[in-house]
């Protein structure tokens, strides 16, 4: 079936240092969402990304659209606790809705 | 701003028996999702709803499954006998009339636990 692959899995930073997840689809995409959840929440909206080689950003997060659609990434700058939560690519397939990657957990040490 | 709204928040029901999770979606949207989230794991879709029928189900949305849009405002999973294993978090979400809005807005879950 349609799958997306996210990495890492789990990710530890300092505070203030940046931090990065990767979604990766063998292929090409219609378009790929971000989204974010805080421990006991729900999934939230963040970004969509649908033309090749996009680039958005949202204050200190940065997110890419490979020029082939095939791939994403998250950057996060300068993290700050805040920022606490499991990140989640969403990724639509010609014909097919949303399905989501494993999400890259991520923990913020003051 | 509005918002999906689902009930109950928890669900404690015994193996084998039937449960019915509620959701609300947003009022002007069209298009109504299930996903369903085991402790600690990834967001798994089920099942999506336009126009008062299914236009996708996964592997994991079985004969186990259904839903239904019983009025203009509710949308229901109804799970059949359940099983241990269909203990997790179910999400509901909504999308909005336009085609363009990939945007998914999700409820609260509803957490099911079977013993």
């Amino acid at each position: 079936g349609q799958q997306v692959m996210q990495i890492p899995q789990y990710q530890h930073v300092q505070e203030g240092e940046d931090f990065t997840t990767y979604c990766n689809s063998s292929t090409t995409l219609s378009n790929i969402q971000w989204y974010k959840q805080r421990p006991g929440g729900h999934p939230v909206f963040l970004i969509q990304l649908v033309k090749s080689g996009e680039v958005k950003k949202q204050k200190r997060l940065t997110f890419q659209f490979g020029e082939a659609k095939k791939n994403s990434s998250l950057h996060i700058t300068a993290t700050q606790t805040t920022d606490v939560g499991t990140y989640f690519c969403a990724a639509s397939f010609p014909g097919y809705d949303m399905r989501f990657g494993a999400g890259t957990r991520l923990t913020v040490k003051p | 701003e509005p918002e999906v709204t689902q009930t109950p928040s928890h669900q404690v029901t015994q193996m084998g028996q039937e449960v019915i999770l509620r959701c609300v979606p947003i009022s002007n949207h069209l298009y109504f999702y299930w996903y369903r989230q085991i402790l600690g794991q990834k967001v798994e879709f089920l099942v999506s709803f336009y126009n008062n029928e299914i236009s996708e189900k996964s592997e994991i949305f079985d004969d186990q499954f259904s839903v239904e849009r019983p009025d203009g405002s509710n949308f229901t999973l109804k799970i059949r006998s359940t099983k241990l294993e269909d203990s997790a978090m179910y999400f509901c979400a909504s999308k909005p009339r336009s085609l363009s809005t990939y945007e998914q807005y999700f409820g609260p879950g509803t957490r099911l636990t079977v013993t």
